[in-house]
């Protein structure tokens, strides 16, 4: 399973974009990105995931790089309630083992 | 639909005792799986079920070990507990999709501490 690089903290101020990058260098091509947040040790919430195409839904949207070794998450609006640590995770089809990195700690500042 | 649920919430036990979570998947999901969090080591994957049948395991001693029913809700064992063993115990379910595309849905997790 190919490993992710972020970065270990960000903040963002309330109801402004935040943009959560993670390196995927080594993606195979059958692996796809995957986003959770965990909120003070709750369990891990999904958010969004993607193979190569740009995603959007409700909670968030997700950019892919052409070249698949990176990718960005946006929150566009955030809250106070997004305060979280972020996960990206890249997972092979078929595999059921998500190999989690630190995350990123995002802060959202009023 | 309900999501995943998993009992107990919270767990006290001492050295050397064993204990058993329990995990139910959100309905129609096959596959059940379980991580382990500590503050030190974070979110490593424990093992994973599939019909019953265990088919991708972490990197864990045998001390660790689990069981999925016929209706897929799933336990996990933790025998000759020692201190290390606190953390937090997340179970997550998936449908398993063909193709592959699936993802994995948590529960609250179970907090077990190891006095």
């Amino acid at each position: 399973d190919a490993k992710t690089t972020q970065p270990t903290s960000m903040d963002c101020a309330e109801g402004r974009a935040a943009n959560l990058p993670c390196n995927h260098s080594t993606i195979s091509g059958n692996e796809y990105v995957y986003w959770y947040r965990q909120i003070h040790s709750q369990g891990p919430q999904y958010i969004i995931h993607g193979l190569k195409n740009n995603e959007t839904n409700e909670m968030a949207s997700l950019i892919i790089t052409e070249d698949r070794k990176s990718s960005t998450l946006i929150l566009p609006h955030a809250t106070l309630r997004d305060t979280a640590v972020y996960y990206c995770i890249v997972r092979a089809s078929g595999t059921y083992k998500y190999i989690f990195g630190t995350g990123t700690r995002l802060k959202v500042l009023a | 639909k309900a999501g995943v649920t998993q009992t107990p919430r919270y767990l006290i036990k001492t050295r050397g005792q064993q204990v058993t979570l329990s995990c139910s998947p959100i309905s129609g999901h096959r596959s059940v799986s379980w991580y382990q969090q500590t503050p030190g080591q974070g979110l490593q994957f424990l093992f994973e079920y599939f019909s019953e049948t265990q088919r991708n395991k972490g990197n864990f001693p045998g001390r660790f070990s689990g069981r999925q029913f016929s209706n897929s809700r799933s336990e996990m064992n933790v025998s000759t507990l020692e201190l290390g063993d606190s953390a937090l115990y997340l179970c997550a379910s998936s449908r398993e999709l063909a193709g592959g595309e699936d993802t994995q849905y948590f529960g609250p997790g179970t907090r077990l501490t190891v006095l």
